[in-house]
């Protein structure tokens, strides 16, 4: 059964970075783009970006174009978001979700992990 | 990308049709047929009940159904049921390799 498994909480300071992990499995890792979503306390999801994760080619929110980095590594079938000057607005939970597009991203996420919280406090 | 548009609450009691309405624009909704709407329990993460403006996953039940007319789609409950009750979200490819989510909608079951 297709499982994404993700990192888990972190406090971090005012202008530091955090990086979440989210490892799959239960399908061909490198066959499905990955999505990255966040949804901050009393705040709706926010959509942050994509990683192909065959290609490793990425695309952003222009809101965190300057702040994120999206990664992975096939031999370990992980995908990785990194966030970078974090402020006290970052503080939300973190998820990564599975388009179910295959080879193509058709903007429907059929998995997901169960999110990473992240405490951005001085 | 500006947040795609929803209403705050929804309601209506048991066994009553209830529709949630999602605006965009025509860089987004209007354009693309690739809106999803996701229902998210309190604590838990987001579950995918259409894509694609009007398809259903295996296993969510046929009382979800969705639709779209130029720069709006909606989401119906029929047959409202208490565990319907939940926040949903819809999102929209927004062109260029980007996406968008609604400000969400707290569906409640009367």
């Amino acid at each position: 059964q297709v499982q994404l498994v993700q990192s888990g909480a972190e406090v971090k300071t005012p202008g530091a970075s955090v990086k979440v992990s989210c490892k799959a499995s239960g399908y061909t890792f490198t066959g499905s783009y990955l999505h990255w979503v966040r949804r901050a306390p009393g705040q709706g999801l926010e959509w942050m970006g994509w990683i192909n994760t065959n290609t490793g080619v990425t695309s952003f929110a222009q809101k965190f174009q300057d702040r994120v980095t999206m990664t992975r590594d096939t031999s370990v079938s992980t995908a990785y978001m990194e966030l970078n000057r974090l402020r006290s607005d970052d503080t939300a939970v973190y998820y990564c979700a599975r388009d179910l597009g295959g080879r193509y991203v058709f903007w429907g996420f059929d998995f997901w992990g169960l999110g990473a919280l992240v405490t951005v406090s001085s | 990308q500006s947040a795609l548009t929803q209403p705050p609450s929804a309601s209506g009691s048991p066994g009553q049709s209830v529709t949630i309405s999602c605006t965009g624009t025509s860089r987004d909704v209007g354009t693309y047929n690739y809106v999803s709407w996701y229902q998210q329990h309190p604590g838990k993460a987001p579950k995918l009940m259409i894509y694609e403006v009007t398809k259903r996953p295996s296993g969510v039940p046929d009382r979800f159904s969705g639709s779209k007319s130029g720069n709006t789609a909606s989401l119906t409950v029929s047959g409202l049921q208490a565990e319907d009750e939940a926040d949903y979200y819809c999102s929209s490819y927004a062109g260029t390799n980007k996406g968008v989510f609604g400000g969400g909608t707290k569906l409640i079951v009367l």
